[in-house]
């Protein structure tokens, strides 16, 4: 089973900065397998990026996902109020298609 | 529009059996993977177990195997999760999830979730 750890688990900042959210994984994928989602509460998971660094439909350009091997990072540049929810990051290389614990972007 | 629409909130004893539902609608329901994905109560996210509907291919995440079944009706669109001898602790929202498929094979991102079933295990 690949273990993904997401770090930091709770990130503080504040509107208009730039959040800097990281997933590794316990073995090397190809970036083709690695997503990442937004929960805020109350709600559903919503997909932000898959295949490393492909933004969903409707998802804005603020977003941005790269990595590669067992690195893989998201940066959301110039944070909206909306932005801050829990993201989690998940493989889907193999099975069983794991999830990261999640890291939690609050308002500083 | 495409869309996941789940069954209601449940409310079971433990050792009880439950199966839930999550019907698909604007889309070729066959032609993409149906997962389901566990969450408890102020925790992450669980990857529990997936099925392609159109040949039945299903994968189960080995910590969930032999607690829960995941089955599918094509005619009516619609995927289920049985969960069997209940516990307190799988007291959780329950999410489907959809997911395309990857040269007919694999199991792309989840792209569309349904509202999440919540699941209360108490005596």
């Amino acid at each position: 089973e690949i273990v993904l750890t997401q770090s930091p688990g709770t990130l503080s900042l504040s509107p208009g900065e730039r959040a800097t959210l990281s997933c590794r994984a316990s073995q090397s994928f190809s970036t083709s397998y690695l997503a990442w989602y937004q929960q805020k509460p109350g709600q559903a998971p919503r997909l932000l990026i898959y295949a490393t660094s492909r933004r969903a439909s409707g998802i804005p350009d603020r977003f941005s996902g790269s990595g590669s091997g067992t690195d893989f990072t998201l940066n959301i540049i110039r944070l909206e109020p909306e932005d801050f929810a829990v993201y989690y990051c998940q493989h889907y290389y193999k099975s069983p298609y794991t999830f990261g614990q999640g890291t939690r972007l609050e308002i500083k | 529009e495409v869309q996941l629409v789940q069954s209601g909130a449940e409310v079971k004893k433990p050792g009880e059996s439950l199966k839930i539902s999550c019907k698909a609608s604007g889309y070729s329901f066959s032609s993409y993977w149906i997962g389901w994905v566990r969450q408890k109560p102020g925790k992450g996210l669980e990857w529990m177990a997936i099925m392609f509907p159109r040949d039945s291919d299903t994968k189960y995440n080995p910590s969930f195997q032999g607690q829960v079944t995941i089955s599918v009706d094509k005619s009516i669109s619609t995927a289920y999760l049985q969960l069997s001898s209940l516990q307190a602790s799988d007291t959780a929202i329950y999410y489907c999830a959809r997911a395309d498929t990857v040269q007919l094979l694999y199991p792309d991102a989840f792209d569309i979730w349904g509202q999440g079933t919540m699941v209360t295990v108490s005596s």
